[in-house]
């Protein structure tokens, strides 16, 4: 069974930094693209970056380009989000999310999400 | 940039009625369209991807999918008080892939 867990949200002051994790199982990670997509308090998702099976190539919301960082570690299983000069309209639930492939593709598991608060 | 827009924006039927959400691309997209269920407070769950197949292990054959270019549907037959959600349409056609405003079906 597909288990996708995330943890390092939180409240972070505008301009600060925050680093979310993800850990998977069930499945070889190694084999897909992935993705984190957010969902701001009553509004649909979002989709914010991916990051191919091999790490090789990565894609970005033009809101959060030069500001987050996706990256992957296969070996541990573990995918993150480091983000950077937060903003106001980064809070958000933000989700770890499997794509069957890299760009062109629908999300078929996903996290519980971590909450993220930016405020002053 | 692909606008995407869904009908209606909320709806409210009996356990029991057939309900059919409309989401409408601005420009064509393929069969490149999913659709999510969004249980409150949980994340949200594929039902349906290529336009019309159902994901494996959604048990709920109740719902199911149509259209291609820019109009699809998606029809719950006999809503369960179960269904009680929010449903988004995605495109994934190009990059990025987009999301629907959402559908928010109540039970009457």
């Amino acid at each position: 069974q597909v288990h996708l867990v995330e943890s390092g949200g939180g409240v972070a002051q505008p301009g600060t930094s925050l680093r979310l994790s993800c850990v998977a199982s069930g499945f070889t990670l190694s084999r897909y693209g992935m993705h984190w997509v957010r969902q701001a308090p009553g509004k649909g998702p979002e989709w914010v970056a991916a990051i191919s099976s091999d790490g090789s190539s990565i894609y970005y919301v033009d809101s959060v380009k030069g500001r987050f960082t996706i990256s992957r570690d296969n070996s541990k299983n573990t995918l993150s989000l480091q983000m950077s000069s937060l903003r106001l309209e980064d809070t958000a639930v933000y989700y770890c999310v499997r794509g069957p492939t890299y760009l062109i593709t629908y999300f078929d598991s996903w996290g519980q999400g971590t909450p993220v608060t930016v405020s002053s | 940039d692909i606008q995407m827009t869904q009908s209606p924006s909320s709806l409210s039927a009996s356990v029991g009625d057939r309900v059919t959400i409309t989401c409408r691309a601005s420009h064509a997209v393929g069969y490149y369209l999913a659709w999510y269920q969004q249980r409150p407070g949980k994340p949200p769950e594929l039902l349906i991807y290529a336009a019309s197949t159902l994901q494996s292990g959604v048990r709920e054959s109740r719902f199911s999918g149509s259209g291609s270019g820019t109009d699809f549907t998606l029809t719950i037959n006999s809503l369960q008080p179960e269904d009680v959600a929010t449903y988004y349409c995605q495109r994934y056609n190009t990059a990025p892939p987009d999301f629907g405003p959402g559908t928010k079906v109540d039970i009457k």
